[in-house]
């Protein structure tokens, strides 16, 4: 049985740049959040994606934004990257009225 | 506003020694308390959660203890070894922790357990 599956493993951009990341959720699993972990430091949620709507936002810019498509994956897009963007970007994915979310391996964002 | 603290930023345990990492938070309203465990190159992953109902929860080797006049919680990890070794991170959410809810993560814990 597949876990969270998140695409790619890493990634250099340069500032100004976009980016786009995708999470596929564990089979079964029909909620995926976004979360952001710094180096040396805690995962800060991002967001929350829910039947295709965003339900829940942590203190995150509006450059920060998300979609989760039907069959449940969901993309992480980051527009105008700055430095301090720089992190690791994890999706986790849960079942609605279940507790409990399981994390991917993360998508390593470095940021020149 | 860190709403979770989380102490020792690192430690180091002896195999077959006890490692505790502890814990405190400020929103009254958190009912959710998990601790993940994280190695390199990898996500967080579950490790053991505990509700303000109880003040200890044990699985295996690992122990939650919770106080909640105190609102501190802690780890222990009973016979530490070397496959320990990792980073640990408690947690803080509403809701029971049902899906819907985020999680408020500490800083982490670095353990290093020397064989």
């Amino acid at each position: 049985d597949a876990g969270v599956t998140q695409s790619p493993t890493h990634l250099i951009k340069t500032r100004g740049q976009q980016v786009t990341l995708r999470c596929s959720p564990k089979s079964g699993h029909d909620t995926v959040s976004w979360y952001q972990q710094a180096l040396g430091q805690g995962p800060q949620f991002i967001f929350q994606y829910y039947e295709e709507e965003e339900r829940q936002r942590g203190n995150f810019p509006d450059r920060f934004s998300g979609h989760q498509f039907p069959n449940y994956s969901s993309e992480l897009n980051v527009n105008a990257l700055w430095l301090g963007d720089s992190a690791l970007y994890l999706c986790a994915s849960s079942f609605e009225g279940a507790s409990g979310y399981t994390f991917g391996s993360g998508t390593r964002l470095t940021v020149v | 506003q860190q709403q979770v603290k989380q102490s020792p930023q690192s430690l180091i345990v002896q195999k077959g020694g006890i490692s505790i990492i502890n814990c405190a938070y400020e929103n009254t309203a958190f009912d959710y308390f998990p601790w993940y465990q994280q190695f390199p190159g990898k996500g967080p992953a579950l490790l053991i959660a505990i509700r303000p109902d109880v003040s200890e929860k044990k699985e295996g080797r690992f122990t939650i203890s919770f106080n909640k006049s105190a609102k501190q919680f802690s780890l222990h990890i009973m016979d530490s070894q070397p496959g320990d070794s990792a980073t640990y991170f408690c947690a803080a959410s509403l809701n029971s922790g049902g899906s819907n809810y985020k999680l408020t993560f500490g800083k982490g814990t670095l353990l290093t357990v020397n064989p």
